[in-house]
Parts: C-alpha cells; structure tokens; sequence
C-alpha cells in the first residue's frame, strides 16, 4: 500500500473561491496522476508527473485548473476560479513499486462549490 | 466513442448468483488490462490483472479477447460483500508509468 493522502478529505467552497487540493504518497514517488470523477463522465485523467515533471495535461479541462509536483512526496491541483461544475471527487494516485501498472488511490478529495 | 466501454448496469443478482460483466476498447495498442473494483464512496482499488491466458482468482475469473479488444469478468456464487462497482481498465503504454484509462464501471448489487 503506497498510503497516498489526500487532503481535504471534504471541501464546500462557494463559486469563484481558490481551491487547493494536496496529495502526500507516504514513499515517495517519480509518477503521480490525477484523477476527477464523476456519475457522468466517470473517472478522467486530469494530470500525470513523471519524474515530477508534467508529462500530459490535456486532461486539464481549462486555465482555472493547474497542477505542481515540487518533489517525490507532495503535489497539489488548484481551481482558480472554481464553478460548481467542477464538484467532483479528485482523486491522487501512484504506481506500486516495481509494478508500474498497479496504481494506488488516495481517498480523494470531495469537491462541491456551490 | 469512449475508449473504454462497460454496461453501466445495475446488475441486481441474488446471492449465489453468476455474473458477468464485459467491456471492451477501442484502442489496438493496448498493452495491459485490468479490473478495479470501487466501493460506495471509496477509492478504486485492483481486483485483479487481466491476461490473454485467462486468468482466474478465486471465485473471479478475466478474460481478454485482443482480436475483438473485449474484456469480460465472470464472478461465481456471488456473496453480498461483492456488492460495488467493478471498473474495466486499460493502460496504452509499454511504461508502468504511462496512466490508465477507466471505464465508467458496472454497478453491481447482490441481495439476500
């Protein structure tokens, strides 16, 4: 278990606040992606890191979102405005090592902006 | 079209029941398969590796078919705690480090 901690767990935010979301993996990992789901679109890629570098944002839905991965062990997604369309739940997951197809999920950050 | 497609469901089995769930993708590199299964209101989490061998774990066997790009889980004498939603995905990358893609999931509930 790669332990990924996500925080908040939970966040009401109103429309056009600052939204920050973390992301801990406990070991230290190179790769991390980000994840967002909902009922109707299921669970997208938003942003992965590969060496902590962003490899593929095109899942980034648009300039609001933006997302840094500083070291192994921290990273972090903003919504800069947010919009109630973007309530959701984000999300951070790792690769198990040594076997880079099995990733860990975080709980996930429970996003509703009203 | 949606790389990865699943039966939303809900499948309503009883318990004891066989159930399977089938999937299938779009795209032809696709290089590993998996099953996740997801908990009301938790994180995904593997359930099992998906091989062109079959491969069986339990009471959980997967199937791939690479020539029709179809995946299938088949789950026998299904018990309550099977209750959740089971996630077909794939991963396009040679890396272990390239991300994988999700189906939407089929919801699954076992009844008493």
């Amino acid at each position: 278990d790669a332990g990924v901690i996500q925080s908040p767990r939970h966040e009401v935010t109103e429309m056009g606040q600052e939204v920050t979301l973390r992301c801990k993996p406990i070991s230290g990992h190179n790769s991390l992606f980000w994840y967002r789901q909902t009922m109707m679109r299921g669970l997208e890629l938003l942003i992965y890191f590969n060496n902590n570098v962003p490899i593929d944002d095109s899942g980034m839905p648009e300039d609001r979102f933006s997302a840094k991965m500083p070291n192994a062990s921290f990273s972090t997604l903003k919504i800069q405005p947010s919009e109630p369309r973007d309530s959701a739940v984000y999300f951070c997951a790792v690769p198990k090592h040594g076997d880079g197809n099995t990733i860990y999920f975080g709980e996930g950050s429970w996003l509703t902006v009203v | 079209r949606k790389e990865v497609e699943q039966d939303p469901g809900p499948f309503n089995v009883p318990e004891g029941a066989t159930v399977a769930f089938n999937c299938t993708y779009s795209n032809s590199a696709s290089q590993s398969f998996f099953w996740y299964r997801q908990d009301c209101r938790k994180e995904p989490k593997l359930l099992m590796s998906v091989y062109s061998s079959g491969n069986e774990d339990g009471r959980f066997t997967a199937q791939l078919n690479r020539a029709s790009q179809y995946i299938s889980l088949l789950i026998r004498d299904s018990k309550l705690s099977d209750s959740a939603t089971y996630l077909c995905v794939v991963n396009i990358g040679r890396s272990g480090n390239t991300p994988l893609v999700f189906g939407k999931g089929t919801r699954l509930s076992v009844i008493a």
